[in-house]
């Protein structure tokens, strides 16, 4: 069965520092991984996705992601947040259905 | 369409009424996933759709939820009775196939007063 654990409940960085949002996984075999993000009241975007191809995958909003096989990580970064970037990020695994972790919580002091 | 509809927005039900949750999916995916999130919290899968297959319903709660999907198109997700604990965003998301990735509806916000 597939899981995800993502370390952090809440992430707290100053405009223009780098972000990172922490995420590991467990799956019994190679998988698909997810990082979405959920601004207030608003729905779930898709911000990049690993599916077997390059391991450093980049997405939108300058967010990259980068899987590493051996400690079964995918760690979600930004070199320099901007006050949009303030939101709820999950950390996603496919397995027969999307298995979400329990969300970071990232604010962006100015 | 060109995306994930949803509907209603948000629905107000009385303890012990039954509420029907709407989506439909972005045209032409055979998958179809329905997701729980109370308020703080994150998704909780309930139910799962692909093409004409048997749904995977391993994550309903209890047997007052049900859900059905007609081909490959519109999901009606069914609480009877609903219970104050019903309380929550029930979101819907589609995807191509078993291995992209989903896209997700605005949700349904549902309070059981």
């Amino acid at each position: 069965a597939q899981s995800v654990t993502q370390l952090d409940s809440h992430v707290s960085v100053s405009e223009g520092t780098p972000v990172l949002l922490r995420c590991n996984y467990s799956s019994s075999y190679s998988p698909s991984l997810f990082w979405y993000v959920q601004h207030p009241n608003k729905g779930l975007q898709l911000l990049l996705k690993y599916t077997s191809a390059a391991t450093l995958v980049k997405g939108i909003n300058g967010f990259e992601a980068e899987f590493k096989k051996s400690e079964t990580s995918f760690h979600l970064t930004k070199p320099s947040a901007h006050m949009s970037d303030a939101a709820e990020y999950f950390c996603v695994v496919k397995g027969q259905n999307f298995v979400f972790g329990p969300g970071t919580r990232l604010s962006v002091l100015p | 369409g060109a995306g994930v509809s949803q509907s209603p927005s948000n629905k107000v039900t009385e303890k012990g009424k039954d509420v029907e949750l709407r989506c439909d999916p972005i045209s032409g995916h055979t998958a179809l996933y329905w997701y729980r999130q109370r308020l703080g919290q994150g998704l909780e899968f309930l139910i799962y759709f692909q093409g004409n297959s048997a749904p995977d319903k391993s994550g309903l709660p209890s047997d007052r939820f049900s859900a059905e999907r007609t081909g490959e198109s519109v999901s009606t997700l069914t609480i009877q009775r609903t219970q104050q604990e019903d309380s929550a965003v029930y979101l819907c998301a589609s995807s191509s196939s078993p291995n992209t990735e989903a896209f997700f509806g605005q949700g349904t916000r549902l309070t059981v007063v």
